[in-house]
């Protein structure tokens, strides 16, 4: 069984950083073709994708926040860590991890966490 | 970027009725499309991949089709458990959401 579990904290500052954990099971994330993506969902609002990691540790970020974030993986620990930069009240939101599997046209994100909620305030 | 856009935002559908939604790519993206469906407080669940793949254990009901810069997601009859927010999601550059189709019960 594939699980995927999103950690970190609940309540951040305005400028502060986050930093989230997905760590997750029943794949490895040295296979190839498979990866590990963050997306958010700002309340009443879209899923955005937000980074992902390759097996191969080839990263992509989101154009709209490429210079606040950082994704890094750790294959013996099975996690997944997402930090994000100067932090904003515009970033609340709940995220999640997923895997990314399959390539070309089949590429999916096909086994979701159930989400973390992150508020910023001050 | 590759933008994706939904229509329409939202519908509202007695049980039993047909349902489409059109996702609109901003280039072509051939079929590098998929579809989910997202409930409140629930885990995103993928339906379509590959613009007409339905995905394993996802009932037949689904249906996607379209290629290039036009898709449709249509739900033949929908059952109790289908109202929820859409979403199509781009593959061919990166990644990219639409913003959602809420579906509500009339």
């Amino acid at each position: 069984q594939i699980t995927l579990k999103e950690s970190g904290p609940t309540l951040v500052k305005p400028t502060q950083t986050l930093t989230l954990t997905c760590t997750f099971s029943g794949f490895s994330l040295s296979t190839t073709g498979v990866g590990v993506a963050w997306i958010r969902q700002p309340p009443g609002k879209a899923l955005e994708w937000l980074a992902l990691i390759f097996w191969d540790d080839d990263k992509r970020y989101s154009p709209s926040l490429n210079s606040r974030l950082t994704i890094t993986k750790d294959t013996s620990k099975n996690q997944v860590v997402l930090t994000m930069t100067d932090m904003d009240p515009v970033d609340t939101g709940t995220y999640f991890c997923a895997r990314k599997f399959g390539s070309g046209s089949r590429e999916v994100f096909d086994v979701w966490g159930q989400g973390t909620m992150v508020t910023v305030s001050s | 970027d590759i933008q994706m856009t939904q229509s329409p935002s939202s519908l509202s559908a007695s049980v039993g009725d047909r349902v489409t939604i059109t996702c609109r790519a901003s280039q072509s993206i051939s079929t590098y499309l998929n579809w989910y469906h997202h409930k409140p407080g629930k885990v995103p669940k993928l339906l379509i991949y590959a613009a007409s793949s339905l995905q394993s254990g996802v009932p037949s009901r689904f249906v996607g089709s379209g290629s290039g810069t036009e898709f449709s997601l249509t739900i033949t009859s929908v059952q109790p458990e289908d109202f929820a927010t859409y979403y199509c999601q781009q593959t061919y550059s990166t990644w990219t959401f639409g913003q959602g189709t809420k579906v509500e019960i009339k």
